[in-house]
């Protein structure tokens, strides 16, 4: 069972570069998320999408962006990167019921110099 | 933003000893999650508690919701060194598409 897969697992940048983080899950769950995770800071939501077609912004928005024009893959975009951004990237997705659980890739860490 | 406080922050102990760990918040949330994590991987669903007052067991690990539904703990048993890792408190609503805010983590390191 594949699950939530993410791409690349390590990248570094040089600042002002762009890149895409590639997010793909196999469980058809309608809502998908972006998370970053910085030392002693917990995971702070970027982005989300309930369905194909519909994205939102989380905390944390600024410099990154989104789109989902299928249900499997919800790729985020970084134009212009900052070393601010250097972090570890997690995408998640659920059912959408609220107790249900979350289902989490694992991850992407992003260097920015 | 529903805001989760979890203490302690790091906590290193010896095997056999018993711990707790605390999630709290000023909001009432409908469900509380924990999840443990690993290093170099996603976090990974450890219980789901939806009822104010239960307790569920997994095995070591027992996990209560407040009666207020504003908090939760982490109680483990006789730690083991496969205990090791970061522990996350999470909650949410229907806001955000049902997204989970997070605490920040407690890190325990449990050594033989």
């Amino acid at each position: 069972n594949a699950g939530v897969t993410q791409t690349p697992k390590f990248r570094i940048l040089k600042i002002g570069q762009s890149m895409t983080l590639q997010c793909a899950q196999d469980m058809n769950h309608n809502y998908m998320y972006w998370y970053r995770q910085d030392p002693g800071m917990g995971l702070k939501l970027i982005y989300y999408s309930v369905g194909a077609g519909i994205t939102d912004k989380g905390e944390v928005p600024n410099g990154y962006n989104v789109s989902r024009s299928t249900t499997e893959d919800f790729p985020l975009r970084l134009e212009l990167a900052a070393p601010s951004q250097t972090s570890v990237y997690f995408c998640a997705s659920r059912p959408g019921t609220e107790a249900s659980p979350l289902h989490f890739g694992n991850g992407t860490r992003l260097t920015v110099t | 933003t529903q805001l989760l406080e979890q203490s302690p922050q790091f906590l290193s102990i010896q095997e056999g000893e018993n711990l707790t760990v605390y999630c709290n918040s000023s909001s009432v949330f409908s469900s509380l999650q924990w999840y443990r994590q690993e290093p170099g991987e996603g976090p990974v669903l450890l219980v789901t508690v939806v009822t104010g007052g239960e307790v569920k067991k997994l095995k070591r690990l027992t996990f209560q919701f407040g009666d207020a539904r504003k908090d939760s703990s982490l109680h483990i048993t006789a730690a083991q060194p496969g205990d090791t890792g970061l522990y996350l408190c999470a909650g949410g609503g229907a806001d955000s598409g049902y997204a989970l805010n997070f605490g920040k983590g407690t890190s325990l390191l449990v050594t033989p």
